[in-house]
């Protein structure tokens, strides 16, 4: 299963709502998990199954989507948020990442 | 807090064997929950998912890996390790090592340490 993200670069300003989408090759249901990764570290798990938002991520995040097209949004843009976004599907594996979208704050 | 550490050699020379451990704490491997994966991350680039190990030791590889990669388990320690044939430079990278649930989403992260591959 093959994830496309677009854009792979956004630049955006403080309170934007931003919003990054995730096309898979397939439908995958709402079997999507987005991570945030800021450079020199790991990746963190943002969202699970679409739409579920993990413990202790801010509520700014959201995601949705089923079969083939899935969303990551961020509601109002903060400075911490510059990072790098990946989605990842859960449909059995291999499991496979998206290309990432990297999200520079103006 | 469950928290993964990886360790093992920074350097490995070209048709050697890169061996990691990922060492778990605040969580029991052998509790049968979850699944162990190990990423990797070359410099600038993506996520490559090279493959899990349950408790029981069944695994599951990237198939552009899976001639070449062995993923083990040991719960006497609580870790489980890495072992990567025939290495080239394209497997210089930054490995991870994470938590997997039943659904594979990897909720808790390592650190993640630097394999370069050179002679």
């Amino acid at each position: 299963i093959q994830l496309t993200q677009s854009p792979s670069f956004l630049s955006a300003s403080v309170g934007d709502r931003v919003t990054i989408t995730c096309r898979a090759s397939q439908g995958i249901r709402s079997y999507v998990a987005w991570y945030q990764q800021k450079p020199g570290t790991a990746p963190r798990l943002l969202i699970y199954e679409a739409s579920t938002l993990q413990s202790g991520v801010p509520s700014r995040f959201s995601g949705s989507g089923s079969g083939t097209q899935f969303t990551l949004t961020i509601s109002s843009l903060q400075p911490e948020d510059s990072a790098t976004y990946y989605c990842q599907h859960l449909n059995g594996f291999p499991v496979t990442f998206g290309g990432g979208t990297k999200v520079d704050i103006k | 807090q469950v928290q993964l550490q990886e360790s093992g050699p920074g350097l490995v020379k070209p048709s050697q064997t890169l061996s990691l451990t990922c060492t778990v704490s605040g969580a029991s491997i052998s509790s049968g929950r979850d699944y162990w994966s190990w990423i990797r991350q070359p410099a600038g680039k993506g996520l490559e998912w090279i493959g899990r190990v349950y408790t029981s030791g069944s695994t599951d590889y990237n198939p552009s890996l899976k001639s070449r990669v062995a993923i083990s388990v040991d719960t006497s320690k609580n870790q489980f390790s890495l072992n990567l044939i025939s290495v080239t430079a394209a497997d210089t990278a930054v490995y991870y090592c994470a938590r997997t649930t039943v659904t594979y989403y990897l909720d808790v992260w390592g650190t993640g340490t630097t394999v370069t591959v050179s002679s």
